[in-house]
This record gives structure tokens, C-alpha cells and sequence, in this order.
């Protein structure tokens, strides 16, 4: 089956430790897209790719990374600079080619740091 | 800049009665536009979409959607709402640079 994998579902970390989200999708899309999701907030982007080797900070990237170094994975890095990194975090992908299309979403990481 | 307001935090309603969520959108070209469902601690799934055309789209689940440009509207509708039904839904406004911004969603809760 296709689809988006996130790994691991839940995460607790120290404040001050730097911790890694990954995302991986065998849709074969080109865009891969990281929301933050807080309560009442919807989502927000942090980061999106659109090639391999290359992203866009979104809306609200500080404190955040990413690389793109295989077009399957997108991860997404949260530094000790993020102030309220506790939050649930979704990674999505979309196809490029042949016009509009929907974002497809992984079925999140929530991330607790205390 | 694109924008996305849904106007209501939180509706209830009950099993078997009709449901109107609304959407509005700021964006300066022909939209595409998407509603998306999530359950708790899930991620979303798409329930519909609109990029051209008919006016009026079906989606997934029996529910639909219908965009009025003099609006700035894509309302999503369903009959008779089931107890299945009770999640959050998030209205979406796309560009072709890929971007999507994202309303800050409904909850819907059904009455037994």
C-alpha cells in the first residue's frame, strides 16, 4: 500500500536535547510539506520541498530543520531553539506534475518535551 | 495572501440531522479548494476538492461541498449526519506554488 509513514508516534524529550521526526512516503510525489498542530491553532507550515537537495521555510521555521536528501524522506529536526516545541507535528506529500492536486497526510507524531 | 476562516469552533448536532459547515476564503486568483477531516490524534484525509468546473462536488462519505465565487465560499454539506461523523474538519485554500493554507477547523460533535 502507498502512503506516508511518521515515526515514532509519540516522543518525549528533555528541553535543551535536539530531536529528529521522520518522514517517509512511496507515493513517488515530488512536494512534501512538515504543519505543526497546536489545539485551536490549525496547521501551521514550518517547512516544504518541492525537489530533492532544496526547501522553502514556511510560516513559522525558527527553531526548526529539515534536509531532502532522497526524494522518499523529508525529516524534520526540532533544535533546542524552538521555544514551545511541545505540539503534534504532521508531514504531508503532493504530487507536482499534471496539475492541482491534494496534499496527503501521515498520521502524525505527537512530540512532548518537558 | 491566501487566507481560510471558518467561522465556527465547535458544532453539535444530532444523529440523522443535516450539517452545514462553513468555509471562507481570501485569495486572489481561482482558488483550489479542499476540506479535510481528521480524527483525534490521527492525521487528515481528504474528503473533497475543487479546482474547476461544476460548481457543486461530491466527496467522500456522502458529503459535498459547493463553491460560490461571489461568496468566497465552499461550504461543505451532508443529508443526515451519522455518529461515524464526529471529528474535526479543516477547510483548506491551495496556490500552484503547492502552499496550502489551512483554517483553523471545526469540531463536530453528534448528539445520539
Amino acid at each position: 500500500d502507498g502512503g506516508i509513514t511518521q515515526s515514532p508516534k509519540y516522543l518525549f524529550r528533555k528541553e535543551g536535547q535536539n530531536v529528529t521526526l521522520s518522514c517517509e512516503q512511496n507515493l513517488n510525489h515530488d512536494a512534501m510539506y512538515w504543519y505543526r498542530q497546536d489545539p485551536g491553532q490549525g496547521l501551521r507550515l514550518i517547512y516544504y520541498s518541492q525537489i530533492v537537495n532544496d526547501f522553502q521555510k514556511g510560516d513559522i521555521a525558527e527553531g526548526y530543520s529539515v534536509s531532502r536528501e532522497k526524494k522518499e524522506s523529508f525529516p524534520l529536526t526540532v533544535t533546542s531553539a524552538q521555544k514551545n516545541p511541545t505540539a503534534f507535528y504532521l508531514c504531508a506529500s503532493r504530487k507536482i506534475a499534471g496539475g492541482p492536486s491534494e496534499q496527503y497526510f501521515g498520521p502524525g507524531t505527537r512530540l512532548t518535551v518537558t | 495572501a491566501q487566507s481560510v476562516t471558518q467561522p465556527d469552533i465547535h458544532i453539535t448536532v444530532s444523529e440523522g440531522a443535516s450539517l452545514e459547515l462553513r468555509c471562507n476564503y481570501s485569495y486572489g486568483a481561482t482558488p483550489y479548494l479542499f476540506w479535510y477531516v481528521q480524527s483525534p490524534g490521527q492525521g487528515l484525509q481528504l474528503l473533497l476538492k475543487y479546482f474547476s468546473g461544476d460548481t457543486l462536488v461530491q466527496g467522500i462519505k456522502g458529503f459535498e461541498a459547493e463553491f460560490k465565487r461571489s461568496q468566497s465560499s465552499f461550504n461543505l454539506r451532508k443529508p443526515s449526519v451519522h455518529w461515524s461523523d464526529a471529528a474535526e474538519y479543516f477547510c483548506a485554500v491551495g496556490a500552484e506554488a503547492g502552499k496550502s493554507t489551512f483554517g483553523d477547523g471545526t469540531t463536530l460533535t453528534v448528539k445520539p
